[in-house]
């Protein structure tokens, strides 16, 4: 069964800095997807990035980029110029291409905070 | 933008008693999904829903779980005989295909607590 860590619970950065979330995951499978979501305080998840196992670029959207490093299965997120409305709580979420129902296998979680 | 909408925000339901979560999913979506967050743990797949049937489902929803979409804009989760240990936060989303990389679209969530 495919799992997903997130190690961090807690980080913090300063406005206008760049910050990374680690993800590591756990899968037998060579294809795939990865998805970050974002949760901010009024509880809806919203999706941040996704990235298809497949493809070597690392997904960007905007201040959002990945690493993804297929072989240590790792999916990191950085967040440049780190603004007030990114502090929420980023999730970490996996799916199989083999899956038909759709399901996301999600992490623990990693609450960032922005500081002023 | 269209949203997937949850009522009700907060339910509090007696050990025992029926609950029913309402979810009014983005219309042109096809497949539909709960979740569910324990406080402090993982959001966890209860299961995934289309053409009026369930694609797949966890070993969490067990038969006292039901899923249903009773008109064209509703989808229900029920739980028959609620447990104590069925307190937590549950999410639905929605997706306008079933390819891997169709972002699902999360509704803000049901708290349930079960006394």
């Amino acid at each position: 069964a495919q799992t997903v860590t997130q190690s961090q619970p807690e980080m913090s950065v300063q406005e206008a800095e760049t910050v990374t979330l680690s993800c590591t995951y756990d899968t037998s499978e060579s294809d795939y997807y990865l998805f970050w979501y974002k949760q901010p305080p009024s509880r809806q998840m919203i999706l941040v990035i996704r990235q298809e196992a497949y493809k070597q670029q690392n997904a960007t959207e905007n201040r959002f980029s990945v690493n993804f490093q297929k072989a240590a299965k790792s999916f990191s997120l950085k967040i440049s110029d780190s603004q007030l409305g990114d502090a929420a709580m980023y999730f970490c979420a996996y799916r199989s291409v083999f899956n038909q129902g759709g399901k996301l296998i999600f992490g623990q979680g990693t609450e960032l905070s922005v500081k002023p | 933008e269209p949203e997937v909408t949850q009522t009700p925000s907060h339910q509090v339901t007696q050990m025992g008693q029926e609950v029913i979560l309402r979810c009014v999913p983005i219309s042109n979506h096809l497949y539909f999904y709960w979740y569910r967050q324990i406080l402090g743990q993982k959001v966890e797949f209860l299961v995934s829903f289309y053409n009026n049937e369930i694609s797949e489902k966890s070993e969490i929803f067990d038969d006292q779980f039901s899923v249903e979409r009773p008109d064209g804009s509703n989808f229900t989760l029920k739980i028959r005989s609620t447990k104590l240990e069925d307190s937590a936060m549950y999410f639905c989303a929605s997706s306008e295909w079933e390819e891997g990389n169709q972002p699902q679209h999360f509704g803000d969530g049901t708290r349930l607590s079960i006394l």
